[in-house]
């Protein structure tokens, strides 16, 4: 099976843009994660769907993100109107259900400048 | 204290050696264990997951949990210079919930 899929793999914003990350999951796995990465430290978990459902959300999370899995295939990430410290890698996560073993996407780098 | 602690590193062994990798958690709830692998600019990479007290095997890799301690271990036997990575530490919260803490990582490099 194809692995998990995530566009842009890099983004460069200025301050205060809206961008919008997608991921694509493999193909039967129904859960998906979202996670932002940066250097020097381990993902950071940001929220979780199990099918269209967003069943959990990180309190880290201001009201700027938000994510979306609307039919519960691909999903998307929103951030609005960046700041600096969201420059990150964001990575995406998919796995089955039943099981906790993640596989992760590319990531896309976010540059906010 | 973080919910999953890792020694940073760098931990350097030499080609062939044996790489002890080492992780505590603190939810003593937990009920999922697993090791990545993220080479510099890369993704993580599932090693091995590890749901039971005892070892687990796959090649050269030996996962090991003792839950009473909250400890996890990752020995990776036969070091080559492709291991040389930076291993991370993730512990799934437990029952009814999804949520997977990922330690900071521990940075390994196996001289040639």
């Amino acid at each position: 099976d194809t692995g998990v899929s995530q566009n842009p793999r890099h983004k460069i914003t200025k301050r205060g843009q809206n961008v919008t990350f997608r991921c694509d999951p493999i193909s039967e796995h129904n859960r998906l994660y979202w996670y932002r990465q940066t250097l020097g430290q381990g993902p950071e978990f940001l929220t979780y769907f199990q099918n269209e459902a967003q069943l959990e959300k990180s309190r880290l999370l201001s009201d700027r993100f938000s994510a979306e899995r609307p039919k519960g295939s691909f999903s998307t990430l929103e951030i609005q109107r960046t700041e600096q410290g969201d420059s990150a890698m964001y990575l995406c996560a998919s796995s089955r259900q039943a099981l906790y073993e993640q596989y992760f996407g590319p990531g896309t780098r976010l540059t906010v400048t | 204290q973080k919910e999953v602690e890792q020694n940073s590193g760098p931990l350097s062994v030499p080609e062939g050696a044996i790489a002890s990798l080492n992780c505590t958690y603190s939810d003593r709830g937990s009920q999922s264990f697993f090791w990545y692998r993220q080479y510099s600019g890369k993704s993580p990479e599932l090693i091995m997951s590890i749901y039971s007290n005892g070892d687990k095997e796959d090649g050269r890799f030996t996962a090991q949990l003792n839950k009473a301690s909250q400890y996890v271990s990752l020995l990776i036997r036969d070091s080559q210079p492709s291991d040389s990575a930076t291993y991370l530490c993730a512990v799934n919260k437990g029952t009814g919930g999804f949520k997977t803490i990922f330690g900071a990582g521990t940075r390994l490099f196996v001289k040639a």
